[in-house]
């Protein structure tokens, strides 16, 4: 059974930098799919983040492109989510996921972990 | 790259169908046939009921079923019943390896 769970501290201060990370047990990194992560801000809808492809390729969302590192480390069997000069917008439930299919197809997430943005 | 355009809130009795509308554009649901859907829970992380616009994951009910028309792409759910009052995402390939999602619709079940 694949099983995600994401990692990472729960409060981050304006203008730092927000990390997480996602190890993944029950499949292997190196043998395929895409990994990514998504976010929710409190009582809002989903936003993709992200994915990075096993071999290493990235893939992000424009309107956060200049902020976000998406890595994978396959020795540890596990994709990393960097996100740069955060503000309060930045607050949110952060999922980590599996994209079996194709981009869209998200098989397997996280239970997800809340950030918050605040001094 | 803009979100996709889904009704806030749908609802339905027990043993009704529904369809929750996702309109998009031709550079992203009009373009691929790569919509997918979620289901969501309060508190609880989304769960993928269809994807490549209609295909069903194994394990999901086949009262839930894709469809695509154009740049809107459709979740029906018949039989309605009471566990499938969630909120539901539809989400779309948008080309150059990018996905967007949309606004999410409440579904209520009378």
């Amino acid at each position: 059974q694949v099983q995600l769970q994401e990692s990472g501290p729960g409060l981050v201060k304006p203008s730092e930098t927000l990390s997480l990370t996602c190890a993944v047990s029950g499949y292997s990194i190196s043998s395929g799919y895409y990994w990514g992560w998504i976010r929710q801000p409190p009582g809002k809808g989903l936003e993709w983040i992200g994915s990075i492809y096993h071999s290493g390729s990235t893939y992000y969302n424009p309107s956060l492109k200049s902020r976000v590192t998406i890595s994978v480390d396959t020795s540890k069997n596990q994709f990393s989510l960097k996100l740069s000069s955060v503000t309060a917008a930045d607050t949110a439930v952060y999922y980590c996921a599996r994209s079996r299919w194709e981009l869209p197809s998200l098989d397997y997430w996280g239970q997800g972990t809340l950030v918050t943005v605040s001094s | 790259q803009s979100a996709l355009t889904q009704p806030a809130s749908v609802s339905g009795s027990p043993g009704q169908s529904i369809t929750i509308s996702c309109t998009g554009t031709s550079s992203d649901v009009g373009s691929y046939n790569l919509v997918s859907w979620y289901q969501q829970h309060p508190g609880k992380a989304p769960k993928l009921m269809i994807y490549e616009g209609s295909k069903r994951p194994s394990g999901v009910s086949n009262r839930f079923s894709g469809s695509k028309s154009g740049n809107t792409a459709s979740l029906t759910i018949s039989g309605l019943q009471a566990e499938d009052e969630a909120d539901y995402y539809c989400c779309s390939y948008a080309g150059s390896s990018h996905v967007v999602f949309g606004g999410g619709t409440k579904l209520t079940v009378l």
